[in-house]
């Protein structure tokens, strides 16, 4: 089946520091989002991107898509202690199809 | 902002028997989904469900679940005869179109553990 890997799988960084991952997969992917997930509740979207090349931002949030639509980053710039959480980035593959397939995770811990 | 209501949050079950988790997706979406997640794994598809049918499905999604819309507000998932390994949250999950723009809501997820 089609994998979405991400990198790093965890970062510890200080309160306001700005944040770096990404995901890649070795099918293209006709859609990206990134995803949050916090404890013991549901995934929740944070950014939806629909182009090739497209860079998309939400408040401190900035993603993009790849050219090559195998990739997609996700930035957050001076992190808060809100921003804790599992961070998922997951593709569609087929437009009118809304199955996701999620990668693997990254998680984040801010230190005071 | 609207919501998907899940029921139980948490469900212990004994091996080989029959679970029903519970899920009432927003009221004026018409596309049904149920994502399953292991501890400490990803979120992974288990099916779609549209105009009362399924319209997609995974491998994991094998003879022994099941999914039913049996009135116009709840949708359900069954597992006829739980195993060890479907120990997981199940996220139920909602849109009102498959729009490519189209947000999916997911619910909070129950906690299914299987002894």
């Amino acid at each position: 089946g089609q994998q979405l890997n991400q990198s790093p799988q965890s970062m510890f960084i200080q309160e306001g520091e700005d944040v770096s991952m990404n995901c890649t997969s070795s099918s293209i992917f006709n859609t990206w989002l990134w995803y949050k997930q916090d404890p013991g509740e549901g995934p929740v979207l944070l950014i939806a991107l629909y182009k090739a090349g497209e860079l998309t931002s939400n408040g401190r949030l900035t993603a993009q898509f790849g050219i090559t639509r195998k990739d997609s980053f996700l930035n957050i710039s001076a992190s808060i202690p809100s921003d804790v959480g599992i961070y998922f980035c997951a593709g569609q593959q087929n437009f009118g199809n809304e199955k996701l397939t999620f990668g693997t995770g990254t998680r984040l811990t801010i230190i005071p | 902002e609207p919501e998907v209501t899940q029921t139980p949050s948490h469900q212990v079950t004994q091996m080989g028997q029959e679970v029903i988790l519970r899920c009432v997706p927003i009221s004026n979406h018409l596309y049904f989904y149920w994502y399953r997640q292991i501890l400490g794994q990803k979120v992974e598809f288990l099916v779609s469900f549209y105009n009362n049918e399924i319209s997609e499905k995974s491998e994991i999604f094998d003879d022994q679940f099941s999914v039913e819309r049996p009135d116009g507000s709840n949708f359900t998932l069954k597992i006829r005869s739980t195993k060890l390994e479907d120990s997981a949250m199940y996220f139920c999950a909602s849109s009102s179109t498959v729009a490519t723009n189209e947000k999916l809501f997911f619910g909070s997820g129950t906690q299914l553990s299987v002894l």
